[in-house]
């Protein structure tokens, strides 16, 4: 089993500062990342993919990608007590599109 | 758009006994999975159908677990007999036909089965 690593934190920031959660990925013919949001008691749900080495940013959310390193990251800026949650980093290679999710990093934003 | 539905939304059941979960896609979503994660853990992948065809079973316990979808729409999930290490959320999630880049994954709320 291709192994997808995060820490499991909990990483606490202080209500807007940027917080960075990064993942790093063990299958080389990895294609494909994201990175889910999971709150307490709710399910899975996706808030960036990223598919080429650089930075690709959508609001607050930077994604950063390298692929010769197996590195995954995400950037939230001016975190919010709402961006409260566990991040997940799920991986797909090219057998098929199932997500390959490491076991997330809890994040803490207080006010 | 309705998102995915699931049900029940929770299960509780002695060791040994037998548990079925359903789900019902996004409308017009071929691809269907179904994920296991357990209590700090990410999901992990139990089955895969495109359709109602198998695409991906190999981390399936298939002396306990079975799925099926037919017709290609609505799914079913079976475990029997429950381990008490069965104990998890069951997600179901779902996306368009596969292409040549991984699509969005739609997730339901999830069924937590508790194994007693």
């Amino acid at each position: 089993q291709k192994e997808v690593e995060q820490n499991s934190g909990p990483l606490s920031v202080p209500e807007g500062a940027i917080a960075s959660l990064n993942c790093t990925y063990s299958d080389r013919v990895s294609q494909s990342f994201f990175w889910y949001r999971q709150y307490s008691g709710k399910s899975p749900e996706l808030i960036m993919s990223i598919y080429s080495n650089g930075d690709k940013e959508d609001g607050r959310f930077t994604a950063q990608l390298n692929k010769a390193s197996q590195y995954v990251s995400l950037l939230i800026r001016d975190s919010q007590p709402s961006d409260s949650a566990t991040y997940l980093c799920a991986v797909t290679s090219n057998s098929g599109y199932a997500l390959n999710f490491g076991k997330g990093t809890s994040l803490l934003v207080t006010p | 758009e309705a998102g995915v539905a699931q049900s029940p939304r929770y299960k509780i059941i002695e060791k040994r006994q037998s548990v079925a979960f359903w789900c019902n896609p996004i409308s017009g979503h071929a691809t269907l999975y179904w994920y296991q994660q357990i209590l700090g853990q990410g999901p992990k992948l139990l089955i895969q159908f495109q359709n109602n065809g198998v695409v991906d079973d190999s981390q399936l316990p298939k002396d306990r677990f079975s799925a099926e979808r037919l017709k290609g729409v609505d799914s079913t999930l079976k475990i029997q007999p429950a381990k008490l290490e069965d104990s998890a959320v069951y997600l179901c999630a779902s996306s368009l036909l596969l292409a040549e880049t991984p699509l969005e994954q739609f997730f339901g709320p999830g069924t937590r089965l508790t194994v007693l």
